[in-house]
């Protein structure tokens, strides 16, 4: 199985903050990656697609690049609804599999 | 618009099994797979397996193989997840995940609002 390994698990940060979530694939995905946003008791909202495109609705002050196995995700500027955990998901290879998770905190 | 709505949040004992139900409508029901993901208190995302709604192939991973059945009733438009054998590991929300597109299996778009299994004694 192919293992997405996340970083940082958790961070602090100030609204008006960019702030950068990194996702690295044991094995190469091409670009079959996404990104998702959890906010407590709520399911996951997909951000980003095909690890750059902005799903339909989404601020662009969100953005997704990499491929390969080195993929990040860039908020330009934290707004106060931004505090939420994201989890990046390889769905190149079976089985699918998350990474574990940056939860984004208020400083 | 696209819905996914699960049924309510369960109870169960140890050793029993517990059936999720996730009924979709917006969309042609048959064209797109949906896949089973949960999250465990305070914990991460795990995919559980994967339904191809027309076909009705399943996958499942190693780890819940023996223990988790997905089908659906294209009458309801409905899909069913069940599990096994459950454990306090079990308590979690289950989440129904429908693909993003028919021939792009896995990458999930639209979610239900989750369903909350308690396995407890």
């Amino acid at each position: 199985d192919i293992q997405m390994t996340q970083s940082p698990s958790s961070l602090s940060a100030s609204v008006g903050d960019r702030v950068t979530i990194s996702c690295r694939a044991s094995q190469g995905i091409r670009n079959d990656l996404g990104w998702y946003q959890q906010k407590p008791g709520k399911a996951p909202k997909r951000l980003i697609y095909a690890a750059s495109s902005l799903q339909s609705g989404v601020p662009s002050r969100f953005s997704g690049s990499g491929s390969g196995t080195e993929f990040t995700l860039t908020i330009s500027s934290l707004q106060p609804e931004d505090f939420a955990t994201y989890y990046c998901l390889q769905h190149s290879r079976y089985p699918p599999t998350f990474g574990g998770g940056t939860r984004v905190e208020i400083k | 618009q696209v819905q996914l709505v699960q049924s309510g949040a369960e109870v169960k004992m140890p050793g029993a099994s517990v059936r999720v139900s996730c009924q979709a409508s917006g969309y042609s029901f048959e064209m797109y797979g949906v896949n089973w993901v949960r999250q465990a208190p305070g914990q991460g995302l795990e995919w559980m397996g994967w339904i191809g709604v027309y076909s009705g192939n399943t996958n499942y991973p190693r780890s819940l193989r023996d223990r988790v059945t997905m089908t659906t009733d294209t009458s309801t438009r409905t899909v069913y997840m069940e599990l096994r054998s459950l454990t306090s590991d079990d308590t979690a929300v289950y989440y129904c995940a429908r693909d993003d597109d028919s021939s792009d299996w896995y990458n999930m778009l639209w979610w239900g609002q989750g369903t909350l299994v308690t396995v407890s004694s």
